[in-house]
């Protein structure tokens, strides 16, 4: 049983630039949710998807978008990439029990990808 | 103020006991989940606790739930060096992180 994988692990952009970092949910997981971690820091929630739309959205600027795929699987698009966006991009997955007031079953993360603007 | 909030240092003997403690405001806050996270890995699930619960015991570890203080706690008995690590508290409704308690045990 595949746990939550993402890719690619490490990358390399250039100030301007535009990343898009993929995501594949945990099997049996519909949702699946985007943090970012300055080095130091605790994760900071970006936003999560739900049936192909957005659910949730953290403090983030428009730069960082996303998609979420018929299969469960997720993007996240930064655009305009400056410095201070060098980060570790996580991601994690859960169900949401929607029967029950739509929460968030415990979140179950991938390794992450480290993402250096220069 | 922060969502969550927790102690940033935490340092125990090997063999000792550990208590990690988190404090949070969102008082309608389902599940409440105990993360570690090693140097250059993701987070690692340890446990979690239904807002209806007062405690949850699993092998060593043991959380505490205060929902009147809206204070979550975190004890590893007999610490171990494998259990040197960020440990991180996070809520299900903002799906909000606290800043991280690192735990150092020293031999």
């Amino acid at each position: 049983d595949a746990g939550v994988t993402q890719s690619p692990t490490h990358l390399i952009k250039t100030r301007g630039q535009q990343v898009t970092l993929r995501c594949s949910p945990k099997s049996g997981h519909d949702t699946v949710s985007w943090y970012q971690q300055a080095l130091g820091q605790g994760p900071q929630f970006i936003f999560q998807y739900y049936e192909e739309e957005e659910r949730q959205r953290g403090n983030f600027p428009d730069r960082f978008s996303g998609h979420q795929y018929p299969n469960y699987s997720s993007e996240l698009n930064v655009n305009a990439l400056l410095l201070g966006d060098s980060a570790l991009y996580l991601c994690a997955s859960s169900l949401i029990n929607a029967g029950q007031g739509s929460y968030n079953s415990p979140l179950h993360f991938g390794n992450g990808t480290r993402l250096t603007v220069t | 103020g922060e969502d969550v909030e927790q102690s940033l240092f935490l340092s125990v003997r090997e063999g000792d006991s550990s208590v990690i403690n988190c404090t949070y405001t969102d008082s309608s806050s389902t599940y409440l989940y105990w993360y570690k996270q090693e140097p250059g890995a993701g987070l690692q699930l340890l446990t979690y606790i239904f807002s209806n619960m007062d405690m949850k015991q699993d092998q060593r570890l043991t959380v505490l739930l205060n929902k009147k203080d809206k204070h979550l706690s975190l004890r590893i008995a007999d610490t171990q060096t494998g259990d040197s690590a960020i440990y991180f508290c996070a809520e299900s409704i903002k799906l909000t992180f606290g800043t991280g308690t690192q735990l150092k045990v020293e031999l």
